[in-house]
């Protein structure tokens, strides 16, 4: 099947500093990337939607400032959430497809803003 | 716009017992997709079953089905001889073209 590889897995930094996460489709090429964000026992809201060679679409209330999306390739994602705080600590997770079965999931990465 | 309710915000099972997850979605679509995804503590979110509306033969996969009531909006998913690694939250799943609307969950403890 499909696979989506999100790297870090987790990753703590300082406030005020800039996180890089990005998101890779392994064996198939991705048009479309989604961007989500979950909090604890919450659902995935969705921060944006990536499509390759395009500005990102971002959800209302996200802050495109902050949340940098480039979906430089069909293969590469990356989500820069820049001046980080501490209430930008979150899990986040992206999508990458369609591929046969529809929108694949990375594994996740979990920020810590200290 | 679309939306996917989960009425049951926590269930349990005993262990090899079925349990069934409910689910219902508004649309105005006739053609579009359904999913449920299963998240466990690891947060990978996994995906359990698809089905599409244009489809009138419930989805099956090994010991997961749905109960797909197209008229009705309502997309239930049944579980069967539960077991431990089931535990998880279940996350019921709407897409016509992109992206994915999901519901709130149903956190799922199947128990020994």
């Amino acid at each position: 099947g499909a696979v989506v590889s999100q790297h870090p897995s987790w990753v703590i930094c300082k406030s005020g500093t800039s996180v890089k996460i990005e998101c890779r489709s392994l064996d198939f090429q991705a048009t479309t990337m989604f961007w989500y964000r979950q909090f604890p026992k919450q659902s995935l809201m969705l921060m944006a939607t990536s499509n390759e060679g395009s500005k990102a679409t971002y959800e209302q209330g996200v802050e495109k400032d902050k949340f940098l999306i480039n979906h430089a390739s069909l293969t590469l994602s990356t989500l820069t959430v820049t001046s980080a705080h501490p209430e930008d600590s979150s899990f986040y997770i992206c999508s990458a497809g369609p591929d046969n079965y529809g929108y694949t999931f990375g594994s996740g990465t979990r920020l810590t803003v200290v | 716009a679309q939306t996917v309710t989960q009425s049951q915000p926590e269930m349990s099972v005993q262990e090899a017992e079925t349990v069934t997850l409910s689910c219902t979605y508004d649309t105005s679509e006739n053609n579009y997709y359904l999913f449920w995804y299963k998240q466990p503590p690891s947060r990978q979110m996994i995906l359990v079953i698809r089905q599409e509306a244009y489809k009138q033969q419930n989805a099956t996969e090994n010991r997961f089905s749905v109960n797909f009531q197209k008229a009705a909006k309502s997309f239930s998913l049944k579980i069967s001889d539960s077991q431990l690694g089931d535990t998880a939250m279940y996350f019921c799943a709407f897409m016509r073209n992109t992206p994915l609307v999901f519901g709130k969950g149903t956190r799922l403890s199947v128990i020994a």
